[in-house]
């Protein structure tokens, strides 16, 4: 499994843009690049998935640089519901078999 | 809509106990399976199913077994159960393994004497 690394923590305000930087150097050619976040004592849920070019979907976007090494999650605009723990996992298998890292804790102040 | 039902919601078991934790999606997904989540870490996985009457093992699959006999179900059993078990037990299931977009339960919170 290709290594993440991502920031323990990170805070925003609420209605502001929030980029949450993934880095993944070991990524295979074949991995994508998945998003999930767990809130408080809830189980995780899909964010969004990539694998090479930009993704957007409801909930967020998803920049992937050129090289796969990198990635951000983007929240356009920041609710307190959105205060959660972000997983980025690049998987190549199947999607049963994603392995969750730490993640990054974002708070959103009001 | 029900999605993934998980239970129980709480358990309190003695060292050495057996239960059965129960999983169940009505979704009609081929994959499932079963991570635990320790107090201030990420997921790992334990067991994992690819369709009825197919398993395989996790990153942690030690004290745990599983079986499914159906699409709809997945049941994870602690043979005999050890404080080292203590966790919350998180079922999940999804419909197409590539790139797959995991569906998770409330999960189980288990606490073990």
């Amino acid at each position: 499994d290709a290594k993440t690394t991502q920031p323990n923590s990170m805070e925003s305000n609420e209605e502001e843009p929030v980029h949450l930087p993934c880095n993944h150097s070991t990524i295979s050619g074949t991995d994508y690049i998945h998003w999930y976040r767990q809130l408080p004592s809830q189980g995780p849920e899909y964010v969004i998935h990539g694998l090479t070019s930009n993704v957007n979907n409801r909930m967020a976007s998803l920049a992937i640089a050129e090289d796969r090494k990198s990635s951000t999650l983007i929240l356009h605009r920041a609710t307190l519901r959105d205060a959660a723990v972000y997983y980025c996992i690049p998987a190549g298998t199947s999607g049963s078999r994603l392995t969750f890292g730490e993640g990054t804790q974002l708070t959103v102040n009001p | 809509n029900a999605g993934v039902t998980q239970t129980p919601k709480f358990q309190v078991l003695k060292t050495g106990q057996s239960m059965t934790l129960q999983c169940a999606q009505d979704m009609n997904h081929e994959y499932m399976s079963w991570y635990r989540q320790d107090p201030g870490m990420g997921l790992r996985l334990i067991h994992y199913s690819v369709g009825a009457g197919i398993t395989d093992q996790g990153e942690v699959p030690n004290g745990y077994n599983v079986s499914r006999s159906t699409t709809e179900d997945f049941p994870l059993r602690l043979l005999s159960a050890a404080p080292s078990q203590t966790s919350v037990y998180f079922c999940a299931s999804s419909y197409d393994p590539w790139p797959g977009e995991l569906f998770f339960g409330e999960g189980s919170r288990l606490t073990v004497l």
